[in-house]
Formats: structure tokens, C-alpha cells, sequence
């Protein structure tokens, strides 16, 4: 069965370092998220991502955040400068359409620890 | 805003009882909810979901949920806990309300379930 992958499964970065978060969606889908989970806090939207442009962002996701597909199959997530606050669980997802009722499959996240 | 709460972050039962993990949503729009389980160093992986077909969804490893628009609930239950259930669950809804492209998810806290043996 198709999955959505993601590298690496843990990164350790000091803070004001860039880091660079890898996924590769299902092929054949269309649509792309990034989520993160705050340890103890809930699953957080952060973008998604359509037809090579931000379909749509949360608060979270400011000028420190940028997303990128850079070839048919990666879809990556840079922190400019990583603050403390940032360690977190991020997880991808990819859907085949987008809608509303359709179904997001997660990859198994990247755990980001800023020290 | 839309919005969904699990109660109890942690629950904890025998093999074999009755698992009831319980999740209330807030939407101003009929929602469209989903229930996901994650697994110890694996994704979340959908359990099962409601878009305003049948009010008693059925899912994978035979749980299923209902929904009940009187009470805003969407309890997810399976009648015999296994071992192999020990994992987390989150309750999600979609955001129909915050029209964008891509129907982002909204989550739940989530509730991680122990099972004794």
C-alpha cells in the first residue's frame, strides 16, 4: 500500500540554524499539508500546499516558514531560523483531492529538537 | 471555529472490555469528522470517518463510531479491547468553515489508550 514517507525521523538543531524537513507524498496526489505537534499539545495545521503554491496557512506559519516541491516527488519544509519553540513532532500528510470528505494520509513525522 | 475535544487524555482498559474513547465536537456548519490512530513510531492512519452518510460509521479493526448531531458527539467504540489496540487516537474535523483550498484538519487533543492484559 502507497505511504507517505518522511526524513529524517529525528533532527537536533541549534537555535538560529536552518533546518530542512523532507516528505514524499503519495504519487498520485494532489494536495499536501504540514502539521506539527507541540509536545502534550494538540495536532496543529500549518500550510497546504496545491499546484505548486500555499493554498493555505496558519498564524504559525510566518516568514520563518517556506515550503517547496522541488522535483515530482519531494515536498519540503524549511525554518529559516530555528527558536525554541519550534522542536516539535511535524508530520506530512498528502490527499488525492483536497476536499473536504477526502482523506489525508500521514507520514510517520520528524521529530525537530532545538536546542 | 470549529473545534473538537477528547476527554481523557489517557484511558486505560483490559483486554477484552469495551473501549470508549469520547470525542465532542463545535461546528456552526454540519461537520465532517474522522477519527485517526497512531501507533507507536508509524503516521496516523485513518481509523474512520462521517460525511453525513450513515450515522454509524464502521472502520478498520473493528471499531466504529457514531454520530449523535443532538448530543455533538463522535464517540469511537470497539465491543472487545486487544492488545494490539494500545496506541493514540484523535479525533479531527474538517475545516468547512475557514473556507481555503485543501480542507485543513482541525484536531483533538487526542487520547492515548492502554490495554491490560
Amino acid at each position: 500500500e502507497p505511504e507517505v514517507t518522511q526524513t529524517p525521523s529525528h533532527q537536533v538543531t541549534q537555535m538560529g540554524q536552518e533546518v530542512i524537513l523532507r516528505c514524499v507524498p503519495i504519487s498520485n496526489h494532489l494536495y499536501f499539508y504540514w502539521y506539527r505537534q507541540i509536545l502534550g499539545q494538540k495536532v496543529e495545521f500549518l500550510v497546504s500546499f496545491y499546484n505548486n503554491e500555499i493554498s493555505e496557512k496558519s498564524e504559525i506559519f510566518d516568514d520563518q516558514f517556506s515550503v517547496e516541491r522541488p522535483d515530482g516527488s519531494n515536498f519540503t519544509l524549511k525554518i529559516r531560523s530555528t527558536k525554541l519553540e519550534d522542536s516539535a513532532m511535524y508530520f506530512c500528510a498528502s490527499s488525492l483531492t483536497g476536499g473536504y470528505t477526502d482523506t489525508q494520509y500521514f507520514g510517520p513525522g520528524t521529530r525537530l529538537t532545538v536546542l | 471555529a470549529q473545534s473538537v475535544t477528547q476527554l481523557g487524555s489517557h484511558v486505560s482498559v483490559s483486554e477484552g472490555a469495551l473501549v470508549l474513547l469520547r470525542c465532542n465536537y463545535s461546528s456552526s456548519v454540519p461537520p465532517y469528522l474522522f477519527w485517526y490512530v497512531q501507533y507507536p513510531n508509524q503516521g496516523l492512519q485513518l481509523l474512520l470517518k462521517y460525511t453525513s452518510a450513515a450515522t454509524l460509521v464502521k472502520g478498520i479493526n473493528g471499531f466504529e463510531a457514531e454520530f449523535k448531531k443532538s448530543e455533538t458527539s463522535f464517540h469511537l467504540t470497539k465491543p472487545s479491547a486487544h492488545m494490539s489496540d494500545a496506541a493514540e487516537y484523535f479525533c479531527a474535523v474538517s475545516d468547512r468553515v475557514n473556507v481555503g483550498q485543501g480542507g485543513k484538519l482541525i484536531f483533538g487533543q487526542g487520547t492515548e489508550l492502554s490495554v491490560k492484559p
